[in-house]
């Protein structure tokens, strides 16, 4: 596609529940991160793919988030037992290069609510 | 650890005017720096990006200076316009590793 996708834009979920957020990044695009926006911050980092391969896990702030990439494309963040404390915009952002010199895009978001 | 720092949180000028934003970083080990913008309610939109051996990059109203030595970088905008109005950030990528590390943004409002 011509940019970054994401989907739900909006999701409202209950305390509890489990939510999947999805990231369609740029075609042919190797690199893909997932970022977590609070309100009035900035993006605070997440995880990062290359190909299939998860390559650094370290901003997840706890088990209860997991994401994937299985075939190198599309990526899923999973938030398990949601709590109000994940209540944020979660950005995806993809880029061509594999070096650590290339420029990211990022998606439009999705906006997690949790009551 | 890399802290990033936007100077002003916000900024309200009117039409017309030039600008300077800030944003300063702790540790001058990256591979670059990258400006970019949000609007209310969207993601991020890349406005320049400056790789660590470079001094400025410039895209039509925007410029943007880098000093590693420093630790700064600047964004300037000439000519401001209503349009421009939006959050803009700053992100230096750290040495090392594939993160991007934010600073909290600028709010620039430009009002006719």
């Amino acid at each position: 596609g011509a940019g970054v996708s994401q989907s739900p834009r909006y999701k409202v979920a209950k305390r509890g529940q489990d939510v999947a957020l999805r990231c369609d990044p740029i075609s042919g695009h190797v690199s893909l991160f997932w970022y977590q926006q609070a309100l009035g911050q900035g993006p605070e980092f997440l995880t990062y793919f290359q190909n299939e391969a998860q390559l650094d896990k370290s901003g997840l702030p706890s088990d209860r988030f997991f994401a994937e990439r299985p075939e190198g494309s599309v990526s899923t963040l999973k938030i398990q037992r949601t709590q109000q404390e994940d209540s944020a915009v979660y950005l995806c952002a993809s880029s061509f290069r594999t070096q650590n010199t290339g420029e990211l895009f990022f998606g439009e978001g999705s906006r997690l609510t949790v009551l | 650890k890399q802290e990033v720092t936007q100077i002003p949180a916000a900024l309200s000028v009117p039409e017309g005017e030039n600008l300077v934003l800030n944003c300063s970083f702790t540790d001058s080990a990256i591979y670059n720096l990258q400006w970019f913008r949000q609007d209310p309610g969207k993601g991020l939109t890349s406005l320049l990006l400056i790789q660590s051996s470079q001094r400025e990059q410039t895209s039509g109203r925007l410029n943007a200076s880098l000093d590693k030595s420093s630790g700064r970088s600047t964004l300037y905008i000439a000519a401001s316009q209503p349009g421009d109005s939006a959050t803009y950030l700053c992100a230096v990528r750290v040495y090392n590793t594939d993160k991007l590390i934010f600073g909290t943004g600028t709010r620039l409002q430009v009002f006719p």
